[in-house]
């Protein structure tokens, strides 16, 4: 089936840290690939994208390249504020039925 | 372009009661999506709609849940009876086509149902 396996949390970090949050799926086909993000008492939304191969979507200093050998669709910033601090959700689109599917979410804490 | 709008923001109420969720989407999506969030989780799909049919509702637990988007643009979606572990964040989305779906959905706020 298609899944998405995201790094469990919560992970916590102090400002200007580097983040990663990994990301794999599995998937037949060419999936799209998202990172959703949702801050505190916030709706989700749509951070960064990729729909295919080698794309690297960013947005707001975050990162994440589409690596179909590996399957993975990790999320980095270099240096992470307080702000930053939320939920994090890889998310794909099958490329056969266009249904949005999740991982689990990772939240992130980042201190002063 | 406005969101898309959802009511109410959160809801309490009894186990065994019903309730009822509004969606309006951004105008001009033609698809519809609910989701639930249950804390901890992420969010799973409970019904896509395309206009005013229903594509997908799979995953709907059709003994309690129902949902229906009459005229093609908002939609509402119904528990009845509640049970404890309908507790959730319960989401609408929408997409302007599925076909540009890899574009990504625009959620709503959700609406936050805690059951008691």
């Amino acid at each position: 089936g298609n899944s998405v396996t995201q790094m469990e949390g919560p992970v916590t970090l102090s400002e200007e840290a580097f983040l990663t949050i990994n990301c794999t799926y599995t998937a037949t086909g060419y999936p799209s690939l998202f990172w959703y993000v949702q801050y505190p008492g916030e709706g989700l939304q749509l951070l960064l994208k990729a729909t295919k191969a080698d794309d690297k979507g960013s947005n707001k200093g975050f990162e994440a390249t589409y690596r179909k050998e590996t399957t993975s669709f990790h999320l980095e910033k270099g240096s992470v504020q307080v702000s930053d601090s939320a939920v994090y959700f890889c998310a794909l689109i099958r490329s056969n039925d266009y249904k949005l599917s999740f991982g689990a979410g990772t939240t992130v804490t980042v201190r002063a | 372009e406005a969101g898309v709008a959802q009511s109410p923001r959160y809801k309490i109420i009894e186990k065994r009661q019903s309730v009822a969720f509004w969606c309006n989407p951004i105008s001009g999506h033609a698809t519809l999506y609910w989701y639930q969030q249950i804390l901890g989780q992420g969010p799973k799909l409970l019904i896509q709609f395309q206009n005013n049919g229903v594509v997908d509702d799979s995953q709907l637990p059709k003994d309690r849940f129902s949902a229906e988007r009459l005229k093609g643009v908002d939609s509402t979606l119904k528990i009845q009876p509640a049970k404890l572990e309908d507790s959730a964040v319960y989401l609408c989305a929408s997409s302007l086509d599925p076909l540009k779906a890899n574009y990504g959905y625009t959620f709503g706020s959700g609406t936050r149902l805690t059951v008691v």
